[in-house]
C-alpha cells in the first residue's frame, strides 16, 4: 500500500513551452501533498505544499506564477511549469501525506530543458 | 525552524564493514525524525523512523538509528554493509505540528566489494 506516481518520469521540452507533471495517490487519499525539487548531488528543496480544494502554499523564494500547482482530488495533484527555461532543468518529486507522520514519495520527474 | 546537518558527504566502505552516518538537528521544539534512502534516479523511501518511545528504531533490512536528545543527534548505523546498499541517504526532521520535511545535504554510501 501507499503508493505514489508520478507521470511523465522523464520529460524533455523545448524553452518557453509549460510542462505540466502528475502526482497521484494510488491506493489512499492525500488531502495534502508536497513538491519538492532536486538538484544534481544535492538535498529536496520544498518548494510548496498543496491542499485539496484550496490553493497551494508556496515556500519562500517560489514563484507561484511560474510552479503552477492544483489539487483537484484527493489523488491528483499536478504541476505545471510555465514557460520553462534550462535553469528550471531539475528532478521534481511528489510526496503524499498519508498519516499524521507519513510522506509517501514518488518516483520523480527528470525535466530537461533545451 | 528546523534544520539537519549531515557531517560526510561520502562514505566509501568495504563490503561486510560496518557504517555509520551522522546527522544533528536543530530545532525550538519537539520533532520528528526520519531517514530516507535514494537509489539513482527514484524517489525517496523510508528507511526508519522515531516519533516517540524508545530511542532506538530499526528497519527491516539491517539499519538503526538512535535519538539522541541531548547531542540532538540520530546517526544511522548498520554493522554489514552489502553492495546493494550503496545509495544516497537523507536524514529529515519535521514537528509534530507541521509536517514539512527540512532534509539534509545526504550522504552518498558508496559500498565495494
Amino acid at each position: 500500500g501507499a503508493v505514489v506516481s508520478q507521470h511523465p518520469s522523464r520529460v524533455i521540452c523545448k524553452s518557453g513551452t509549460s510542462v505540466k507533471i502528475e502526482c497521484r495517490s494510488l491506493d489512499f487519499q492525500a488531502t495534502t501533498m508536497f513538491w519538492y525539487r532536486q538538484f544534481p548531488k544535492q538535498s529536496l528543496m520544498l518548494m510548496a505544499t498543496s491542499n485539496e480544494g484550496s490553493k497551494a502554499t508556496y515556500e519562500q523564494g517560489v514563484e507561484k506564477d511560474k510552479f503552477l500547482i492544483n489539487h483537484a482530488s484527493l489523488t491528483l495533484s499536478t504541476l505545471t511549469v510555465t514557460s520553462a527555461h534550462p535553469e528550471d532543468s531539475s528532478f521534481y518529486i511528489c510526496s503524499a501525506r498519508g498519516g499524521p507522520s507519513e510522506q509517501y514519495f514518488g518516483p520523480g520527474t527528470r525535466l530537461t530543458v533545451t | 525552524a528546523q534544520s539537519v546537518t549531515q557531517l560526510d558527504s561520502q562514505v566509501p566502505v568495504f563490503e561486510e564493514a560496518p557504517v555509520e552516518l551522522r546527522c544533528n538537528y536543530s530545532s525550538s521544539v519537539s520533532v520528528y525524525l526520519f531517514w530516507y534512502v535514494q537509489y539513482p534516479n527514484q524517489g525517496l523511501q523510508l528507511l526508519l523512523k522515531y516519533l516517540s518511545g524508545s530511542t532506538l528504531v530499526e528497519s527491516i533490512n539491517g539499519f538503526e538509528a538512535e535519538f539522541n536528545k541531548s547531542q540532538t543527534s540520530f546517526h544511522l548505523r548498520k554493522p554489514s554493509v552489502h553492495i546493494s546498499d550503496t545509495a544516497e541517504y537523507f536524514c529529515a526532521v519535521s514537528s509534530p505540528n507541521d509536517y514539512k520535511l527540512s532534509f539534509g545535504a545526504g550522504t552518498t554510501v558508496t559500498v565495494r566489494a
